[in-house]
């Protein structure tokens, strides 16, 4: 079974800066699809961005971006010009990419990093 | 566009209570979703679909029922409510064969049981 580890349980950042969070996870599988959710205080599940496991390229969108290590297994989210909005909770995600079966197509998450913006 | 409907926002139900969460989406998905979120847990997987009239068990799936009797519903029951079920609860639903689409999720559903 797939896991997706976030070791960081909170950080924090100042406005207008930069932070990393870290997600990691473990699968034996070589096709499959990561994501970041956003989840503010009004408890939504925001898309943030995604990954395909067979592109080599960094996904982008705007002030996110992705580090996609495949071989270490790793996927960190960058956020840059850090704003207030960005407050949030964030998961890391993984879905496989396999068509055998329906549960390949679930969602597996991390538990979660708490991001505070200070001001 | 409603995407992903859930109702109720909020409940609360006493021990041996009974109650059906309703989902509803107006994206003509064929996979559809009920998680739990529990603090430090993330959100963990209770029941899914495939289509109309299917369901699958996912990771916690003990003291929950489902039903998916019209492609666009997918209800979650509780028939003895149970303190531990205390949580937020979210549907989502996808696209079939698009495994690079997000999950679309509702606003979750606050359930307390006392």
């Amino acid at each position: 079974a797939q896991t997706v580890t976030q070791s960081q349980p909170e950080m924090s950042v100042q406005e207008a800066e930069t932070v990393t969070l870290s997600c990691t996870y473990d699968t034996s599988e070589s096709d499959y699809y990561l994501f970041w959710y956003k989840q503010p205080p009004s408890r939504q599940m925001i898309l943030v961005i995604r990954q395909e496991a067979y592109k080599q390229q960094n996904a982008t969108e705007n002030r996110f971006s992705v580090n996609f290590q495949k071989a270490a297994k790793s996927f960190s989210l960058k956020i840059s010009d850090s704003q207030l909005g960005d407050a949030a909770m964030y998961f890391c995600a993984y879905r496989s990419a396999s068509s055998r079966g329906g549960s390949n197509y679930k969602l597996t998450f991390g538990k979660g990093t708490l991001l505070t913006v200070n001001p | 566009n409603a995407g992903v409907t859930q109702t109720p926002k909020f409940r609360v139900l006493k021990t041996g209570q009974s109650m059906t969460l309703l989902c509803a989406q107006d994206m003509n998905h064929e996979y559809m979703y009920w998680y739990r979120q529990d603090p430090g847990m993330g959100l963990r997987l209770i029941h899914y679909s495939v289509g109309e009239g299917t369901t699958a068990k996912g990771e916690v799936p003990d003291g929950y029922n489902v039903s998916r009797l019209k492609k666009q519903n997918f209800l979650l029951g509780l028939e003895s409510a149970a303190p531990s079920q205390t949580s937020v609860y979210f549907c989502a639903s996808s696209l079939l064969r698009k495994s690079n689409q997000p999950q679309h999720f509702g606003d979750g559903t606050r359930l307390s049981i006392l």
